[in-house]
Parts: C-alpha cells; sequence; structure tokens
C-alpha cells in the first residue's frame, strides 16, 4: 500500500514569503500526484495535480515531481494569510488517493 | 469550487446507533468515492462507484459499514452499528472517470459518536 509522508508538519511563513512543502512516496509506478488544502471545517481544494518528472504551475502554486526520488513538492509564490489552511498531498493508485497527514502552514501578515 | 452536496454537515450518535450521511455528485460526475479523515489527518479510502457499481472498497469495517449510489437518488453511507472509533470526517468526492480525472470533494460530514 502506499505511503505517503510530508514534512514538516507546520510551517510559519510572512505574508510574501516562498512557502515551501514536501512529500515523499513508497511507490514510484504512481502516475498521479495532487496537492490540496483544507481550510478547517471545509472540503478539499485541488491545487495543482501533476502527472510526469518536472514542474506544474498553477497561478501562485507550483509543483515539483521526481519520480526517481519518490518526492513532489509544492511551492506557494506571494502567500497571503487567506492560504493559511492544512495543505495535503495525495498520490493516486488505481483510482484511490492515498493521503499524507498534512502541513498545517500559517501565513502572517 | 466544487459543487458536491453533504448532508448532514454534523451527525451526532450514541454508541450502537445508525449513522447516516448522503451525497449528491457533482452533475456529471459518474465515480463517486468515500474517504474517512480522523482527527490525526489519516485518511482511509472506503469504497467507490461508478454510476449505480462499486468499483473497489475495502474490507468494510467487519460489515458495518454500507454504501450505495442508486439511480436518481443521493449516494449514501451508513454505519450500522457505531462505534467511537468511528467518529471523524466523512469526505465525499466525485468525478468525470476514473484514472487522471480529478477528485471533487464535498466538505464531509463530522460524525461523533458519544
Amino acid at each position: 500500500q502506499q505511503k505517503v509522508q510530508q514534512s514538516p508538519e507546520s510551517l510559519t511563513v510572512s505574508e510574501g514569503a516562498m512557502a515551501s512543502l514536501n512529500c515523499t512516496f513508497s511507490d514510484g509506478t504512481s502516475n498521479n500526484f495532487r496537492w490540496y488544502r483544507q481550510h478547517s471545517a471545509k472540503g478539499l481544494e485541488v491545487l495543482v495535480s501533476i502527472f510526469s518528472d518536472g514542474e506544474k504551475e498553477e497561478g501562485r502554486f507550483t509543483a515539483h515531481l521526481n519520480r526517481a526520488n519518490l518526492h513532489v513538492s509544492l511551492h506557494i509564490r506571494e502567500p497571503q494569510p487567506s492560504d493559511s489552511a492544512v495543505y495535503l498531498c495525495a498520490v493516486s493508485t488505481y483510482n484511490v488517493l492515498y493521503f499524507g497527514s498534512g502541513t498545517k502552514l500559517t501565513v502572517e501578515p | 469550487n466544487s459543487k458536491v452536496i453533504q448532508t448532514p454537515r454534523y451527525l451526532v450518535k450514541g454508541q450502537g446507533q445508525k449513522a447516516k450521511m448522503r451525497c449528491i455528485p457533482e452533475k456529471g460526475h459518474p465515480v463517486v468515492f468515500w474517504y474517512q479523515q480522523n482527527k490525526n489527518n489519516e485518511f482511509k479510502f472506503l469504497i467507490n462507484f461508478q454510476n449505480q457499481e462499486v468499483l473497489q472498497q475495502i474490507d468494510m469495517t467487519e460489515k458495518r459499514f454500507s454504501a450505495e449510489c442508486p439511480s436518481n437518488s443521493p449516494c449514501s453511507l451508513e454505519i450500522q452499528s457505531s462505534e467511537a472509533g468511528d467518529s471523524a470526517l466523512y469526505l465525499c468526492a466525485s468525478s468525470p472517470g476514473t484514472g487522471v480525472y480529478e477528485q471533487y470533494f464535498g466538505p464531509g460530514t463530522r460524525l461523533t459518536v458519544l
């Protein structure tokens, strides 16, 4: 079964500074990787999906995938206080999403 | 923004009681997923459907869990005899298809078993 781990558990950045989140997974044969965020008491919002090694940008969110290193990262450019949330990495294997435990991001004004 | 509707948002049950929650997928999405998110942010896939048919499911927790997606009615997830360990956020997601398609999540039903 796919194991997904995220780091750090929590991250505080100042408004406008880049935020970088990491995710490692155990099975490199998976073919798609997603980043979601979850504001408290709300559902999950998909931010960016990436299917091949390299970089994928969606607005201020950029994912980098290195399948050989079993690693995918998310970089948030110019974060704002409204970006404060839990960020979840998910790896899709045979249609099922396997999630990490999340990184709690706090963006201070 | 996701248009998946889940009801109720909050559900409180005593141990041994039935708990039932519903999900209306986005229009045009034939694939529906149920996940459980516990207080430690651990996610567990429970079951998925394509139209009314089960695609995949875990061993549904000693058969206490059941789910269905009938035609022209909301999908549902029911726990026959709730246990304290079932307290969690139950998330429904829908998708235009399987494989590389996105899964769009509803806000969840927060179940508390006293």
